[in-house]
């Protein structure tokens, strides 16, 4: 079966745009997660989603947002980039809010210039 | 607030050598203990889990071991090959907690 995926692959924006990542995940699967991964903090919390409800939200600032349509596919928004936002974006969907696991995508690799 | 410590954040082995590398969680409400493998390029990829009522689990050359009490958990790698070489990751989460709280990563590298 299909696996997930994460669009575009690569990202080169610059600071003060903003950027929305396209997840969609394995069929069935309602839940999706969004992580952020960068060498210095490792795998990051950003959002859950499950039926179009977003269930837990990281630390991270209001810029960050994220929506979950009816078919479960997923899409997270980042407004005003920063330089720091540089990151691989990564989306995980499981059957159970990542209870069993989760499936990676391969991640959306955005470069904010 | 929650967190997951993992050690070591390098690991060189020889092929043919064991890798065991260690984690250890802070909220007492953790009952899923997942590890995934992550490739150059890949996102992670689960490769094995274990949940709280269990103490060990294994599958192949990989097992994980769970210590409830001292939550600690790790994962044992036997007879190591060259294409085990990856970063790994330890996570905990609790059912309804609606996240996976990931460990900062261990870089193994096994020479051939």
């Amino acid at each position: 079966k299909a696996g997930v995926t994460q669009t575009p692959r690569y990202l080169i924006k610059t600071r003060g745009q903003q950027v929305t990542l396209s997840c969609s995940p394995i069929s069935g699967h309602r839940s999706v997660s969004w992580y952020q991964q960068t060498p210095g903090q490792g795998l990051q919390f950003l959002f859950e989603y499950f039926s179009e409800t977003q269930r837990n939200k990281g630390n991270f600032p209001g810029r960050f947002s994220g929506r979950q349509f009816s078919n479960s596919r997923s899409e997270m928004n980042v407004s005003t980039l920063e330089l720091g936002d540089s990151a691989l974006y990564l989306c995980a969907s499981s059957l159970d809010r990542g209870q069993g696991g989760y499936t990676f995508g391969s991640g959306t690799r955005l470069t904010v210039v | 607030g929650e967190n997951v410590e993992q050690h070591p954040s390098t690991l060189s082995v020889q092929e043919g050598d064991s890798a065991v590398i260690k984690c250890t969680y802070s909220d007492s409400a953790s009952n899923y203990f997942p590890w995934y493998k992550q490739e150059l390029g890949k996102g992670p990829q689960l490769i094995i889990d274990i949940r709280s009522n269990v103490g060990e689990k294994k599958d192949q050359r990989i097992a994980v071991t769970l210590n409830k009490t001292a939550k600690h958990f790790s994962l044992h790698i036997t007879e190591t090959q060259p294409e085990d070489s990856a970063v790994y990751f330890c996570a905990a989460s609790y059912t309804g907690g609606f996240k996976t709280i990931f460990g900062a990563g261990t870089r193994l590298f096994v020479k051939a």
